[in-house]
């Protein structure tokens, strides 16, 4: 799987976007871009996955250059529940690494009042 | 509501006593399931998989004979820490793919401490 970059940390105001970048210039055309997130002391919880397109769910919108090599998490309004550890994983779906994810250091984003 | 549970959430057992810590899939069958453990301050690191009816592949430099894994059924996997020392205090975690993998969800977690 290919590796991924992200900032250690960043702040965002309650109510305002978070915007979460993720480089990932090495991609593969068959890698998927997933992003995860875990609140302190749980589990990672799911956030949204995209190949090439935009995607948008309930959550988040994840935002996908042209060329692959990053993207961009976006979370419209956040709010103080948002505060956790983002991950950017790229990765093969099923094949050898069926339902395994290899986690980076990711993102402490940090939402304030 | 979660659809992986992991029993118990929270435990403390003595150095050189051994804890079992199971993961269960919630309707849904998981055939591979993943286990992953995470210091404080740190992020996951896989330990191994856990494979129904077959044995668990563990990552390089985790100990099979420490870390044993059963998975007894499709919607069950347990990891026995075996004598336990305090350096494996830790956050464990498991995690099952549903359908073709596209989708993984991870239990709450369990806290080991190890006095």
């Amino acid at each position: 799987d290919a590796k991924t970059t992200q900032p250690p940390s960043m702040d965002c105001a309650e109510g305002r976007a978070a915007n979460l970048p993720c480089n990932h210039s090495t991609i593969s055309g068959n890698e998927y871009v997933y992003w995860y997130r875990q609140i302190h002391s749980q589990g990672p919880q799911y956030i949204i996955h995209g190949l090439k397109n935009n995607e948008t769910n309930e959550m988040a919108s994840l935002i996908i250059t042209e060329d692959r090599k990053s993207s961009t998490l976006i979370l419209p309004h956040a709010t103080l529940r948002d505060t956790a550890v983002y991950y950017c994983i790229v990765r093969v779906d099923g094949g050898t690494s069926y339902g395994k994810l290899t986690f980076g250091q990711g993102t402490i984003l940090t939402v304030h009042p | 509501g979660a659809v992986v549970s992991q029993h118990p959430s929270r435990v403390i057992c003595k150095s050189g006593t051994s804890v079992k810590i199971e993961c269960r899939s919630l309707d849904f069958q998981a055939t591979t399931m993943f286990w992953y453990r995470q210091f404080p301050k740190q992020s996951l690191m896989l330990m191994a998989t856990s494979n129904e009816g077959s044995k668990a592949t563990y990552e390089q430099g985790v100990e099979k004979d420490k870390f044993l894994i059963n998975h007894a059924s499709l919607t069950l996997s347990t990891l026995t820490v075996t004598s336990a020392h305090p350096e494996d205090s830790s956050f464990y975690i498991c995690s099952a793919p549903q359908g073709g993998g596209n989708t993984i969800y991870f239990g709450e977690g369990s806290w080991l401490t190890v006095v």
